[in-house]
């Protein structure tokens, strides 16, 4: 399995602004997603990050909301821009190797809450 | 966006005993797994299941993938305090790429 950190592990952000969140693992990894987690609730999918093209996004999230970068096997990034007290969710990064299991693993998440 | 429906969706039960939950589908899947979340902490993988009437075990985890490929089945025998979490079933479906589907989750709560 492959070791992945999420930076913030949380934060209390106001509505109307922007938070960045980062994710790191500890190989090169052909997959990595993005999932979100609202309270209480299980876990959707918000995009596939692909490395060094645009971001493949699920049904009902849109780039300008949650712009994502992956600019190599080990690193990307989700915004979540412009938020509201609706945003306030756990975000999650997940990883795959596409050539040896399709398992996924999952890193710690970041707790938002926005005010 | 679709989920899988997850039963129970919580339950007590008194340390020792065994715990049996379950994630099933209107639609065919090609790989189940099943996650452990505990509060404030990513999922954590348990179980991967790959082929219809797979039995895989992992301690005192047991996990099926069902035989219509529709379902797939978690056993926790004699259950500890440690147990306590979220249990959420993800299906990969035959028509998508690395995308899985989550459950609705089991909570578990186990009673000293």
């Amino acid at each position: 399995s492959a070791v992945i950190s999420q930076k913030p592990s949380r934060d209390i952000c106001q509505r109307g602004t922007s938070l960045t969140i980062q994710c790191q693992v500890d190989s090169q990894v052909t997959m990595m997603f993005w999932y979100r987690q609202q309270p209480g609730q299980s876990l959707t999918l918000i995009a596939t990050a692909n490395q060094g093209s645009e971001a493949t996004y699920e049904s009902g999230f849109v780039i300008d909301k949650f712009p994502i970068s992956r600019p190599n096997l080990t690193f990307s990034t989700l915004t979540v821009s412009n938020m509201s007290p609706e945003d306030s969710s756990i975000y999650l990064c997940s990883v795959g190797r596409e050539h040896t299991t399709d398992t996924q693993y999952f890193g710690p998440g970041t707790r938002l809450t926005v005010l | 966006g679709q989920q899988l429906n997850q039963s129970p969706q919580s339950m007590f039960i008194q340390e020792g005993e065994d715990v049996s939950m379950n994630c099933t589908s209107s639609s065919i899947f090609n790989t189940w797994l099943w996650y452990k979340q505990d509060p404030g902490e990513g999922p954590v993988l348990l179980i991967a299941l790959y082929k219809a009437g797979e039995l895989t075990s992992n301690g005192r985890l047991t996990a099926q993938f069902g035989i219509t490929r529709k379902d797939s089945f978690l056993n926790i025998s004699a259950s500890i305090p440690s147990d306590v979490g979220i249990y959420f079933c993800a299906g990969r479906p035959t028509s998508g790429t690395y995308k899985y589907i989550f459950g609705t989750g089991t909570r578990l709560k186990v009673l000293a």
